[in-house]
């Protein structure tokens, strides 16, 4: 059974663009949910999508966001980057309440 | 406020020494505890789900326990691949919202 996959591995871009980073959730989950690893931090949530709708938020400002396509895979954009948006961003996906989130490799984002 | 908090931070074993991590929660409702690997630059690697006090998983030399309170990741005789950060996360409720601790780093020498 195929994980879930991320595109692309890494992202560079330059303060002020724009970024869109893909994830294709394990078949079958529904639920696709993204975080931010910076540097040595920890895990910090960023949103959460199920069948198509968006169900939580983190503390994050509005130029992060996001949306879930018909068939549960997702992207995230982030508008306006940031030096500070630098970081790891990670994918993962669920079946069903109360189950495991199983996490794709991550796409690294470089803001310069 | 719930959270979920880990120690040690770090943690240096030799090849053989066994350990455990601990993981302390105050989770109102908890739905279920879990365990997970991440090696550096990697997306974490599931490797428990405890839902009630008392249940106990085991994989290879890695065992979890909890307690209404806390869990525990004992680790058997370690070898130097099971190096990697170990991160327990609660599960608040029907928001399915991870609470996440920030993680044991573990190294096993040789």
């Amino acid at each position: 059974e195929a994980g879930v996959t991320q595109s692309p591995t890494h992202l560079i871009k330059t303060r002020g663009q724009q970024a869109t980073l893909r994830c294709s959730p394990i078949s079958g989950h529904t639920s696709v949910y993204w975080y931010q690893q910076a540097l040595g931090l920890g895990l910090q949530f960023l949103l959460w999508y199920d069948e198509g709708e968006e169900r939580n938020r983190g503390n994050f400002p509005p130029r992060f966001s996001g949306r879930q396509f018909p068939n549960y895979s997702s992207e995230l954009n982030v508008n306006a980057l940031e030096l500070e948006d630098s970081a790891l961003y990670l994918c993962a996906s669920s079946l069903g309440k109360l189950s495991a989130q199983y996490f794709g490799p991550g796409t690294r984002l470089t803001v310069l | 406020e719930d959270q979920v908090t880990q120690s040690p931070e770090a943690l240096r074993l030799q090849e053989g020494e066994s350990s455990s991590l601990n993981c302390s929660y105050t989770v109102s409702g908890l739905r279920g505890l879990f365990w997970y690997r991440q090696d550096p630059g990697k997306g974490p690697e599931f490797l428990f789900t405890l839902y009630s006090a008392g249940e106990e998983k085991e994989k290879e030399r890695l065992k979890a326990t909890l307690t209404k309170k806390e869990s525990f990741l004992h680790i058997t005789a370690p070898k130097p691949e099971d190096s990697a950060t170990y991160l327990c996360a609660g599960n608040a409720g029907n928001n399915r919202k991870l609470i996440w601790g920030l993680g044991t780093s573990l190294a096993v020498n040789p």
